[in-house]
């Protein structure tokens, strides 16, 4: 299985701030995933990216696939605490169906 | 509410129990998983079922037996564990093509059974 880096590991920032997610691998995907999981819940789909470059939106989330189809960020604008959770990206290799997982980053957003 | 449900929610259980974990959905969907998630570690894949049939097993320990008797069930029957076992265990399901070459589709996890082995 192919490593997935995420960083950072961890972020803890005040409410209203800007951060960004990192993931990336040496490997190229034909798509990538990020999911969100809250405390006591499981991991909730909120974006598939599959071409290289694609930049998507979801509200104050931005997902964007790199060129290369090898790595990807989410940036979110103006963090509210609903927005804590693990985020985790999930990509598909480009030579079958196997899903590789990263380790996932632990944001915490204080009122 | 992803609509796959999990039972038990946690677990606690001594090295020689046996016990099974229940994952169940109505999504309509064909492919089910098993996952483990474990802190500070990416999520591992244990075991998918396609059309009730195993596809896929992650070279996991005998300890942990799969059961599948329809696309809406699926079981996890634990035995001998070991503490290091201890994690949360996710069960998510996908619409059919998950397992295609060009397919990415989303998977809807349950909210995990959290078991402790003693």
């Amino acid at each position: 299985t192919q490593l997935l880096e995420q960083s950072p590991q961890f972020l803890s920032i005040q409410e209203g701030e800007n951060l960004t997610v990192y993931c990336n691998s040496s490997s190229v995907f034909s798509s990538l995933q990020w999911y969100r999981q809250e405390p006591g819940e499981g991991p909730v789909l909120l974006v598939t990216v599959v071409t290289g470059g694609e930049v998507k939106k979801l509200k104050r989330l931005t997902f964007q696939f790199g060129d290369a189809r090898k790595d990807s960020s989410l940036h979110i604008t103006a963090a509210q605490p609903g927005d804590t959770g693990l985020y985790l990206c999930v990509a598909q290799e480009t030579s079958g169906s196997r899903l590789t997982f990263g380790e996932g980053t632990q944001l915490t957003v204080n009122p | 509410e992803t609509g796959v449900t999990q039972t038990p929610r946690h677990l606690v259980m001594g090295m020689t129990n046996k016990k099974s974990l229940k994952c169940e959905q109505h999504l309509g969907h064909n492919a089910m998983y098993w996952y483990k998630q474990s802190a500070k570690k990416p999520l591992e894949l244990m075991f998918v079922y396609n059309f009730k049939e195993q596809t896929e097993n992650n070279s996991v320990p005998s300890r942990f037996s799969p059961e599948c008797p329809n696309s809406s069930h699926l079981f996890l029957h634990l035995h001998t564990l070991q503490p290091e076992d201890s994690a949360l265990y996710l069960c998510a399901s996908s619409p059919p093509g998950l397992l295609s070459l060009s397919s990415y589709n989303e998977q809807f996890f349950g909210p995990g059974t959290r078991l402790t082995v003693l």
